[in-house]
């Protein structure tokens, strides 16, 4: 079983649409998590960053931590075409900082 | 906010040279410095794991004699490429952490064409 379980998609949904992003990991220690968008041929962009469980909300974006089952979301509100990218969730627990990365899941956002 | 700066973005080099990659931390001390490696629709698989002035972990499988990595200062990281084959070609990206702040800031990728 992979550390970080990540649907790869691809998803594709209309302009305005809520978006759902889900991932699972396996490795208790973790207990940071993030979520980085990548366009096409650049690196990683960090989007959300939290620490345990709960819920974390930036602009359009919430983060969300469920340790006792293992489950990170991330939810876009009123997505939009620039938003087509692929999202990547990450867990990192322990002293060597090391992050795990999801697959990630290719989202596109149709005008 | 936190900027990593990589170069060269692109590069091309016969089949049997070396190519060196920098990544460079902009406006912060990056304690640590991670290397990634990412084929077409998959995802960063980790390379090694720099620290300042320490010699750099090396992740199982990674050939630490084919790719050589210095972190000479707190500001930047090198990964050499040593007598590229056509196998190495693909997409490489550095990350940088800043001791304040668990968040890491990832460059902007290198991508490798080895002919």
């Amino acid at each position: 079983q992979k550390e970080v379980e990540q649907d790869p998609g691809p998803l594709s949904v209309p302009e305005g649409a809520i978006v759902s992003l889900n991932c699972t990991y396996s490795n208790s220690a973790f207990q940071y998590f993030m979520w980085y968008r990548q366009y096409s041929r650049k690196g990683p962009e960090l989007l959300m960053y939290t620490y345990s469980s709960g819920n974390k909300e930036d602009g359009r974006f919430t983060a969300q931590v469920d340790k006792s089952s293992k489950y990170i979301s991330l939810f876009i509100r009123d997505s939009q075409p620039s938003d087509s990218a692929t999202y990547l969730c990450a867990g990192s627990g322990g002293s060597n900082y090391k992050l795990t990365f999801g697959k990630g899941t290719l989202l596109t956002v149709n005008p | 906010g936190a900027v990593v700066s990589q170069h060269p973005s692109w590069v091309i080099c016969k089949s049997g040279t070396s190519v060196k990659i920098e990544c460079r931390s902009l406006d912060f001390q990056a304690t640590t410095m991670f290397w990634y490696r990412q084929f077409p629709k998959q995802s960063l698989m980790l390379m090694a794991t720099s620290n300042e002035g320490s010699k750099a972990t090396y992740e199982q499988g990674v050939e630490k004699d084919k790719f050589l990595i210095n972190h000479a200062s707190l500001t930047l990281s090198t990964l050499t490429v040593t007598s590229a084959h056509p196998e190495d070609s693909s997409f490489y990206i550095c990350s940088a952490r800043e001791s304040s702040f668990y968040g890491y800031t990832f460059g902007s990728g290198t991508r490798l064409t080895v002919v």
